[in-house]
């Protein structure tokens, strides 16, 4: 099954400033996708991400705020913009991986003080 | 839309309990059913997959099951030891699509 490095593993952020989220897959895969996890509650996705096409948002979730590329079939950014201490979370982005199931990123602990 | 329940929210048993975790789906139009294990301020680690025409895995110690009708699967675990302890997530989905999870188990196996 494929495997994503996610970088950073945490950070500690300024309100009104952006952080960019890195995942990394070992393999080329099609759809890559981008979640949040509240403190104390499950994930929640934020987006799909296809490369050659924009993201496709949930509900709740603008571009604006969480601007997401996909240069290529193995590259994925998501970017947390003018951050405040609400979108302190985890956040995970994850790809199918077939008959293997689904792989995640080791996560992004974001602290927003 | 798709809703995932998991009963119960929280567990305690003592060292060498076997117990049963609970996932419930509304819509059995799945390709699959994925269990993960979350330790606390981590990812996720992939415990089980099941693909819709199966009916249960099983690994190591785990073993997860499927019934698609009912819109049920658990998750066996036998001989529990201190370090199961963890949130344990149920999600379903597949065929490209994205999975859609419950909002876990959180186990404590106390030796």
């Amino acid at each position: 099954s494929a495997v994503i490095s996610q970088k950073p593993s945490r950070d500690i952020c300024q309100r009104g400033t952006s952080l960019t989220i890195q995942c990394q897959v070992d393999s080329q895969v099609t759809m890559m996708f981008w979640y949040r996890q509240q403190p104390g509650q499950s994930l929640t996705l934020i987006a799909t991400a296809n490369q050659g096409s924009e993201a496709t948002y949930e509900s709740g979730f603008v571009i604006d705020k969480f601007p997401i590329s996909r240069p290529n079939l193995t590259f994925s950014t998501l970017t947390v913009s003018n951050m405040s201490p609400e979108d302190s979370s985890i956040y995970l982005c994850s790809s199918t991986g077939g008959n293997y199931g689904y792989t995640f990123g080791s996560g992004t602990r974001l602290t927003v003080v | 839309k798709q809703e995932v329940t998991q009963i119960p929210a929280a567990l305690s048993v003592p060292e060498g309990e076997n117990l049963v975790l609970n996932c419930s789906f509304t819509d059995s139009a799945i390709y699959n059913l994925q269990w993960f294990r979350q330790d606390p301020g981590k990812g996720l680690t992939s415990l089980l997959l099941i693909q819709s025409s199966q009916r249960e895995q099983t690994s190591g110690r785990l073993n997860a099951s499927l019934d698609k009708s009912s819109g049920r699967s658990t998750l066996y675990i036998a001989a529990s030891q201190p370090g199961d302890s963890a949130t344990y997530l149920c999600a379903v989905g597949g065929g490209n699509t994205p999975l859609v999870f419950g909002k876990g188990t959180r186990l404590s196996v106390i030796a």
